[in-house]
């Protein structure tokens, strides 16, 4: 089936650095991405919405400048934390709706393995 | 607004026993509705999905899931646990629109003993 790669699984880093997290939809097209985060054993927040060729839209609090998203191409998006603190550390999940490929169903969403981020 | 109620956010099961995770939802149109299965630090898994096909939705590993819209409700069941049923189970809704994003329910932890 169709599916959606996250990369870096686990990344560490120091307070006020930048990472980047990549979002691939490996064997369908994707117009659009979305990102979520994930606090321990709390439920998955909407973070914003990623259109392929155009800018991101955000959810209601969430900083744009700080959680730069960039949907560059059908097959990939990526979310970077700018200026990271300890309360960034977070499960960040993406997924994606798929409109062309092999192997997806049409208005089923799939999801990446997500990404633990620790800010340290 | 869409938005989806889990009503418990704890449910304890003995292996073998019926499994119900219960589920309301919002919605301003005709929504589409998800079951997803989260497992101790790992990704989403879909269990299933309505569309506005049939009302029962069958999924994998056994479970269900009736679309009662006199109720708004959406319950996944599962005639008989396993353990390795124990998960983070996650009602979902999308108003089903080109675009629109999966909201979230607060999730229900499923326990199963032995």
């Amino acid at each position: 089936g169709a599916v959606v790669s996250q990369h870096p699984s686990w990344v560490i880093c120091k307070s006020g650095t930048s990472v980047k997290i990549e979002c691939r939809s490996l064997d369908f097209q994707a117009t659009t991405m979305f990102w979520y985060r994930q606090f321990p054993k709390q439920s998955l927040m909407l973070m914003a919405t990623s259109n392929e060729g155009s800018k991101a839209t955000y959810e209601q609090g969430v900083e744009k400048d700080k959680f730069l998203i960039n949907h560059a191409s059908l097959t990939l998006s990526t979310l970077t934390v700018t200026s990271a603190h300890p309360e960034d550390s977070s499960f960040y999940i993406c997924s994606a709706r798929g409109v062309g490929g092999p192997r997806f169903s049409v208005n089923t969403i799939y999801f990446g393995e997500g990404s633990w981020l620790t800010v340290v | 607004a869409q938005s989806v109620t889990q009503l418990d956010s704890h449910v304890s099961v003995s292996e073998g026993t019926p499994v119900l995770l219960r589920c309301n939802y919002s919605s301003s149109y005709s929504p589409s509705l998800f079951w997803y299965v989260q497992h101790p630090n790992k990704g989403l898994q879909l269990l299933l999905k309505y569309t506005s096909a049939a009302t029962l939705v069958k999924g994998i590993n056994g479970f269900e899931a009736e679309f009662k819209k006199s109720e708004t409700s959406f319950h996944l069941t599962k005639p008989s646990a396993h353990m390795s049923d124990a998960a983070e189970y996650f009602c979902v809704v999308s108003e089903g629109q080109a675009g629109t994003a999966l909201i979230f329910g607060k999730g229900t932890t499923l326990s199963v003993s032995s």
